[in-house]
């Protein structure tokens, strides 16, 4: 199965700041078949980018994603006090579908 | 506006069985496959199972083939999870969560399964 390692594990950070989070395969992915999910305390996860870069509706401009092969990025260009979440890339270019063990954004 | 509500959550003790629901609204739920997530408290996401749109293919990550059985009625909207042997290492939150365009784009708010003596 592929292997989804997100680094840092936890970053804390001060609103305006940008933002990177990574997302490395252990194998090639399919640019289309990875996604990023945002989480909030107490909340279902909620899709933020599909197809590595494709926004989803209603999320705003500041999310963005990139990558291909085995490196991914999401990037929040200027961190808001709401974008305080769990980040989880998830791929599904083979089977199983799999998440990455997630990134922890703390806003200082 | 979709909207997945899973139920049937629940305290039980090891070996017991459970069943959950996911009750789908605002979608044409027959043309989705359809997957199960759980989450055990404090730690990441876990894919669990998924059905295609006519229950044709189903798939179970390892560690629940043999106990857990995926569902789907599309006459009423809504997805099933059996679970049976539940085991200390099932208690989780249980989200059901559509498959479209690639992605999990709708998910419920969850369900807790908790197993414990």
């Amino acid at each position: 199965e592929v292997v989804l390692t997100q680094s840092p594990g936890t970053l804390s950070l001060s609103p305006g700041e940008r933002v990177t989070l990574s997302c490395r395969a252990s194998q090639i992915v399919l640019s289309a078949y990875l996604n990023w999910y945002q989480q909030k305390p107490g909340q279902a996860p909620r899709l933020l980018i599909s197809g590595t870069s494709k926004r989803a509706t209603g999320i705003p401009d500041r999310f963005s994603g990139s990558g291909s092969g085995t490196d991914f990025t999401l990037t929040i260009s200027s961190l808001e006090p709401e974008d305080s979440a769990f980040y989880y890339c998830q791929q599904y270019s083979s089977s199983p579908l799999t998440f990455g063990g997630g990134t922890k954004v703390e806003i200082k | 506006e979709v909207h997945l509500v899973e139920t049937g959550g629940g305290l039980v003790k090891p070996g017991a069985s459970l069943r959950l629901s996911c009750s789908a609204s605002g979608i044409s739920f027959s043309r989705y496959t359809m997957h199960w997530v759980r989450q055990a408290p404090g730690k990441g996401l876990e894919w669990v199972a998924s059905i295609s749109s006519s229950s044709s293919y189903k798939y179970y990550t390892e560690s629940v083939k043999g106990r857990f059985t995926i569902a789907r009625d599309n006459a009423n909207n809504s997805l099933n999870l059996q679970m049976d042997s539940l085991r200390v290492e099932d208690t989780a939150f249980y989200y059901c969560a559509r498959f479209s365009n690639g992605s999990l784009g709708d998910w419920g708010q969850g369900t807790l399964v908790t197993v414990s003596s």
